[in-house]
């Protein structure tokens, strides 16, 4: 089956660039129907969808307004995983990170679209 | 988009039966997924386009709308029910959640 194992340090100072990874097992990050994506969870934000990476004939990234400027979402197909970077952090970005896919369950209907399969998530802290 | 979910908080017992309401701020067709998330878990999902039961999900578990409203409805209540429920859409990015509602045992 699919699983998802997150990895990447629970501590990162501000100002400075919070980075996770990805492994996928059971489905390839070059998937011509899923989307490979990160969400993160805070209390006062709540689930907030971050961005995403995924390939159709070439690779496509789509980011969030709230953190465009300071993201990159990058897949690795030697490795079968993605990794996220934000940068310039501040302690507003703690919260709990997510790397999660999107796979129709219909690959003609993209109406079953959903996030069916979730990584452990990592809890990171923005602090000095 | 905007999702808002009510209630925001639910008190129910073991049998009872519970809606939970999703509206949309533009219509989203049935772009909608339903999730489940229990105390230091990652969300799981339950149903998808509006009302599509997730593979080995129980079958009290039931969901309806199109369009701006949504309900999601757990027909007799079990002990393992009691958690956080989020609405999804899928209509258009940037992918967006409603806030939670979250039942607890009366």
């Amino acid at each position: 089956q699919v699983q998802l194992q997150q990895s990447g340090p629970g501590l990162v100072m501000p100002s400075q660039t919070l980075s996770l990874t990805c492994v996928i097992s059971g489905d390839s990050v070059s998937s011509n129907y899923a989307a490979w994506n990160w969400i993160r969870q805070s209390p006062t934000s709540g689930l907030e969808w971050l961005g995403r990476t995924y390939y159709r004939s070439r690779w496509h990234n789509d980011y969030a307004v709230s953190v465009k400027s300071r993201i990159v979402i990058n897949p690795d197909t030697s490795k079968n995983q993605v990794t996220l970077h934000l940068n310039s952090v501040t302690p507003e970005d703690t919260a709990m990170y997510y790397c999660v896919r999107d796979h129709p369950a219909d690959h003609s209907d993209s109406t079953t679209d959903a996030f069916d399969i979730w990584g452990q998530g990592t809890m990171v802290t923005v602090s000095s | 988009i905007q999702l808002t979910q009510s209630p925001s908080f639910l008190s129910a017992s073991v049998g009872d039966r519970v809606t939970i309401t999703c509206r949309a701020s533009q219509g989203i067709s049935t772009y909608l997924a339903w999730y489940q998330q229990k105390p230091g878990k990652a969300p799981q999902l339950l149903i998808y386009a509006a009302s599509t039961l997730q593979s080995g999900v129980p079958s009290r578990f039931s969901g309806s709308g199109s369009g701006t409203d949504f309900t999601l409805t757990i027909s007799s209540l079990q002990p393992e029910d009691f958690a956080t429920y989020y609405c999804q859409q899928f209509n258009s990015y940037p992918i967006t959640f409603g806030q939670g509602t979250r039942l607890d045992i009366k």
